[in-house]
């Protein structure tokens, strides 16, 4: 679905470096998510906003901060990354239906 | 916490035949209860969805049951077809009205020619 995008698709890094995750959207959808997806076990919800003055903590927030810059903008940053953070991570958005539209993905590696 | 539990985690069928994805959840208040198939490399995509007040839905090959009594619900494919291979996760609502997510850990399904 091409009107959710990420930015980096893929990203490598070292261990103590702050990364940032961009996720972009032209839908006019209100809720942004972003999840983290690890073999076996699913996707776990990291933060979610449902408009730009609302931040919510997900279920695996430790480690990680967002920033709702506009409606259409959900940024996830990695303050100091951690090996155990290397993970693919996918940003969301949901209109007035409950249905969540997922961007491509950006797969990170920290060393 | 709020949990979705999905069995098996590997499916391995023959094309033609049919498969069966069970998911348990434990938020009596879930009213929405989607699946979601990731072909390799590829974001998740919806492709079926049920509300608490629909006890069945079809969508040609596709269909998913839910029993609210016993808190599971089923995703069932018929037809199975190589193109069918993926990984399947379902899903149910929490948190009453903020409506988010929970997923189960998926299913991989393997249809073979």
């Amino acid at each position: 679905d091409a009107d959710v995008t990420q930015t980096p698709r893929n990203r490598i890094t070292k261990t103590g470096k702050r990364i940032m995750l961009e996720c972009s959207q032209t839908k006019g959808h209100d809720r942004m998510y972003w999840y983290r997806q690890d073999p076996g076990l699913g996707l776990r919800l990291i933060y979610y906003s449902f408009d730009v003055k609302d931040i919510n903590k997900g279920e695996i927030s430790d480690g990680y901060s967002v920033s709702r810059q506009a409606q259409a903008k959900f940024s996830l940053s990695l303050e100091s990354a951690i090996p155990n953070q290397t993970a693919l991570y996918f940003c969301a958005t949901q209109g007035y239906t409950d249905t969540q539209y997922f961007g491509p993905g950006t797969r990170l590696t920290v060393l | 916490g709020e949990n979705v539990e999905q069995h098996p985690s590997t499916l391995s069928v023959q094309e033609g035949d049919s498969a069966v994805i069970k998911c348990t959840y434990s938020d009596s208040a879930s009213n929405y209860f989607p699946w979601y198939k990731q072909e390799l490399g590829k974001r998740p995509q919806l492709i079926i969805d049920i509300r608490s007040n629909v006890g069945e839905k079809k969508d040609q090959r596709i269909a998913v049951t839910l029993n609210k009594t016993a808190k599971h619900f089923s995703l069932h494919i018929t037809e199975t077809q190589p193109e069918d291979s993926a990984v399947y996760f379902c899903a149910a609502s929490y948190g009453g009205s903020q409506g988010n997510l929970i997923f189960g850990k998926g299913t991989k399904l393997s249809v073979k020619p």
